[in-house]
């Protein structure tokens, strides 16, 4: 059974740094990896997702990187801002349509 | 272009009673997944469907029935709710179909459940 886990839990953080947030998933054989963002009491909007093929992804600030064969991901946030302030989580897809495997995510707060 | 919509927002039942939570997409998307939340749990997939007429089970689909008599929605029921139900449900969809390991899940904005 696949298994994701994030670390850290949580992370505060002063604005204007650079931050890495650390996925890792114990089977090696996804279709995918999707970084989503939560609000407080809101639904899940995906920032980034990377096709088992592929190293990396950019969107603006954000970088996410996958290494399949040691079953790993990291989100890189650039000059964070205090809006970026959300619950980040990681999934993986396993393949056909049986959906996505979360891991717990990881609160990030950036102090103004 | 409304994406994934749920219905209700909120919910308050005793233990016992049955509900429907609606999920609605616009995106012709052909997968669709119920999906709840809990504190120090993450997100666990309860059902998903492949297409209009068909579903399957999910992680933990014990207590729940789901039906998906056309394309656009995905329908989750609750027969006999009970505390333990107590939760966020997300419903989510993919497509368009045969590129699944390319797309991304569209979420709706989530029902807040609660059974006393």
């Amino acid at each position: 059974k696949q298994e994701v886990t994030q670390i850290p839990a949580a992370l505060s953080v002063p604005e204007g740094e650079n931050l890495v947030l650390n996925c890792s998933f114990t089977d090696s054989a996804i279709y995918n990896l999707q970084w989503f963002r939560q609000d407080p009491g809101k639904g899940l909007t995906s920032l980034l997702l990377i096709q088992s093929s592929q190293r990396e992804q950019t969107s603006g600030r954000l970088n996410a990187s996958l290494d399949k064969s040691s079953g790993r991901s990291t989100l890189y946030i650039a000059a964070s801002q205090p809006g970026d302030s959300a619950t980040y989580l990681c999934a993986v897809g396993g393949g056909g349509a049986d959906g996505l495997t979360f891991g717990k995510g990881t609160h990030l707060i950036i102090q103004p | 272009n409304a994406g994934v919509t749920q219905t209700p927002k909120f919910r308050v039942l005793k233990t016992g009673q049955s509900m429907t939570l609606l999920c609605a997409q616009d995106m012709n998307h052909e997968y669709m997944y119920w999906y709840r939340q809990d504190p120090g749990m993450g997100l666990r997939l309860i059902h998903y469907s492949v297409g209009e007429g068909t579903t399957a089970k999910g992680e933990v689909p014990d207590g729940y029935n789901v039906s998906r008599l056309k394309k656009q929605n995905f329908l989750l029921g609750l027969e006999s709710a009970a505390p333990s139900q107590t939760s966020v449900y997300f419903c989510a969809s993919i497509g368009p179909s045969g590129s699944v390991a390319k797309n991304i899940q569209y979420f709706g904005a989530g029902t807040r459940l609660s059974v006393l």
